[in-house]
């Protein structure tokens, strides 16, 4: 069975520092690429990027370059979501979710993981 | 913002049908992107619901249906249940951003 675990809630400060997790299991991890949703309070899905878990091969979003980082463990099947100098802006629920093999579109989707910024 | 455009809300009485568009451009939808929908309850993860334009994932009802049209899609719903009530997503993909794209949602209110 295809899961997705996702990291606990998180609280941060501005400007802190947080990376957020995204394990998987029942497939080949390295096979099938992660990619990361936001959709912050009330409003909705806006895609983020994707990493190829194989070659870390990654593709940001304009509107997220520069602001996250993608990176992936192949020995622990985890994907990874970082950001430096958190910003009240990212307060907001975050999902990982793995590219169908045969489409554009996700097939398996973490729960989500919330993180809440404050000053 | 969002390069696929969807009504904010649509409604219907339980039994009716209801049809949730999904408009984008000749960079995505009409550039031969497939599209997919997702229907998402609060606070937990979207789910597929069409793949591929018109496909049904296994243990979704036949009462949804996807089409699509030049740059737009389209996901209608069929006998409407309360259950429905839920956010709706389309989804493609965009040649001009390389980026994957979701339309704004929608929310469906079953009167």
């Amino acid at each position: 069975e295809v899961q997705l675990v996702q990291s606990a809630a998180q609280v941060k400060k501005t400007g802190e520092s947080l990376e957020i997790s995204c394990q998987v299991s029942g497939y080949s991890f390295p096979d099938y690429w992660i990619g990361w949703v936001r959709q912050m309070p009330g409003k909705g899905l806006e895609w983020m990027g994707i990493i190829h878990p194989g070659d870390s091969e990654t593709r940001y979003s304009p509107s997220f370059q520069g602001r996250v980082t993608f990176s992936v463990d192949t020995s622990m099947r985890v994907a990874y979501l970082h950001w430096r100098g958190l910003k009240a802006s990212d307060t907001a629920l975050y999902f990982c979710a793995r590219r169908s093999p045969f489409s554009n579109l996700f097939d398996y989707w973490g729960p989500g993981t919330v993180v809440t910024v404050s000053s | 913002q969002s390069g696929l455009t969807q009504p904010p809300s649509v409604s219907g009485a339980p039994g009716q049908r209801v049809t949730i568009s999904c408009t984008g451009s000749s960079s995505n939808i009409g550039a031969d992107y497939d599209v997919a929908w997702y229907r998402q309850l609060p606070g937990t993860a979207p789910q597929v619901l069409i793949a591929d334009n018109n496909n049904r994932p296994s243990g979704v009802p036949d009462r949804f249906s996807g089409s699509k049209s030049g740059s737009s899609a389209f996901l209608a719903i069929a006998g409407l249940q309360t259950e429905d009530e839920a956010d709706y997503y389309c989804q493609s993909y965009d040649i001009s951003l390389n980026s994957w794209l979701f339309g704004g949602g929608t929310r469906l209110t079953v009167l």
